[in-house]
């Protein structure tokens, strides 16, 4: 079947501006997660989902950036007032159901900040 | 909390021969799963094989197995007959009870012609 998949592709914007960055996971997949991967940090969590509901946003890095998912499908990432800081590339990955699962990647959104 | 350290930042191997890439972790979890992820250019991290912490037996995926020591909290993954489309950055990693990945700062393998 389809794996993840993740749109944009690649995003340019202006510092300031607000971006959406979407997630459609492997159909069936209960459990989504978001990770961000950046040449400073190297790879984080943060946050994840099982069905609609995040019971985990420890990793969000501030009140900027939040995150939703309906029909407990696709996922949307929004990042309010970029800033340049927020330049990396964000990851996707979905498993079957929360817990001792193995995670599948989509192939990520590159953001860039201007 | 979990860490996982990769502490090989970049390696190089001739086609065809053996590579070793070393991990080691610390947790106080006894359940949990250990990961080796591969990322090639394409940036997409694709899953190279997984071992389940309660499995004694060493995981392997065609030429792809682990060497797991799970006293020394030791994960590492030898490549044999590696291949040109081997060259990738690789991710050790670690899920435990809550569910998030934790990765290794990842190791750049090259394999040379």
């Amino acid at each position: 079947g389809a794996g993840v998949s993740q749109s944009p592709s690649n995003k340019v914007t202006e510092k300031g501006k607000d971006v959406e960055l979407r997630c459609d996971p492997i159909s069936g997949h209960t459990a989504l997660y978001w990770y961000r991967q950046s040449l400073g940090q190297g790879l984080e969590f943060l946050i994840y989902f099982q069905g609609n509901s995040a019971p985990d946003k420890s990793g969000l890095p501030s009140d900027r950036f939040s995150a939703e998912r309906t029909g407990g499908s696709v996922s949307t990432l929004t990042i309010q007032r970029t800033q340049q800081e927020d330049s990396a590339v964000y990851l996707c990955a979905s498993s079957s159901q929360w817990g001792l699962e193995t995670q599948y990647f989509g192939p990520g959104t590159r953001l860039l900040v201007l | 909390a979990q860490t996982v350290t990769q502490s090989q930042p970049e390696m190089s191997v001739q086609e065809a021969e053996t590579v070793t890439l070393s991990c080691t972790y610390d947790t106080s979890e006894n359940n949990y799963y250990l990961f080796w992820y591969k990322q090639p250019p394409s940036r997409q991290m694709i899953l190279v094989i997984r071992q389940e912490a309660y499995k004694q037996q060493n995981a392997t995926e065609n030429r792809f197995s682990v060497n797991f020591q799970k006293a020394a909290k030791s994960f590492s993954l030898k490549i044999s007959d590696s291949q040109l489309g081997d060259t990738a950055m690789y991710f050790c990693a670690f899920t435990g009870a809550n569910s998030k990945l934790t990765f290794g700062k990842g190791i750049t393998l090259s394999v040379r012609p």
